[in-house]
């Protein structure tokens, strides 16, 4: 089975400083697919990022990029120019490829918060 | 697209009472999962369904929890009876499962409150 591990469970930072969250998992699969949640106030659920294990490079979207490590089993969240929007629970998550294991693993969280 | 609807967004309840979780899965989406929120617990995947049929429902907690998808554009969790730890945020996700995994659209979530 697999897990996700996630260190910090708490972590805040001022306004437009860049943050990193942390996050481990275990799999004995070669492929499949990590992904970053975002969970605000009005516990939506909103992806973040997503990567795919089979490409090397890291996945970007805005001001969030990833720093996926597979043979560490790594996969941080990088959030630079933080805002005060960005402040929420994340949560790191894995998938499986194979049929059969298409659910979310999901860590248990990082609750992030930006000071004005 | 309105996304995933669930329905009620929040839930009180006195312990013993039959709780009925409903959710609209995206139109085309072929995959639909429940999952349940604690504190304490985290995210938990409950049960998932592929073209309405259940495929992993070990997460489910014991007998008194049930979850039926009848057709491919509805889908409810069913605690009977439902006691004060079941009080949690529950979610509905669906995705289009194919032959590259897509990512989940969950709903909103319903609020439980056992008393």
């Amino acid at each position: 089975a697999q897990t996700v591990t996630q260190s910090q469970p708490e972590m805040s930072v001022q306004e437009a400083e860049t943050v990193t969250l942390s996050c481990t998992y275990d799999t004995s699969e070669s492929n499949y697919y990590l992904f970053w949640y975002k969970q605000p106030p009005s516990r939506q659920m909103i992806l973040v990022i997503r990567q795919e294990a089979y490409k090397q490079q890291n996945a970007t979207e805005n001001r969030f990029s990833v720093n996926f490590q597979k043979a560490a089993k790594s996969f941080s969240l990088k959030i630079s120019d933080s805002q005060l929007g960005d402040t929420a629970m994340y949560f790191c998550a894995f998938q499986g490829s194979n049929f059969g294991n298409e659910k979310l693993t999901f860590g248990t969280g990082t609750r992030l918060t930006i000071i004005p | 697209d309105a996304g995933v609807i669930q329905s009620p967004r929040h839930e009180v309840t006195e312990m013993g009472q039959e709780v009925t979780l409903r959710c609209k899965p995206i139109s085309g989406h072929n995959s639909l999962f429940w999952y349940r929120q604690t504190m304490m617990r985290g995210l938990e995947l409950l049960i998932y369904f592929n073209n309405n049929v259940p495929i992993d429902d070990s997460g489910m907690p014991e007998d008194r929890f049930s979850a039926k998808m009848p057709n491919a554009s509805f889908s409810t969790l069913k605690i009977q009876p439902s006691e004060p730890r079941d009080s949690a945020v529950y979610f509905c996700a669906s995705s289009l499962i194919r032959t590259t995994n897509e990512k989940l659209f969950f709903g909103s979530g319903t609020q439980l409150s056992v008393l």
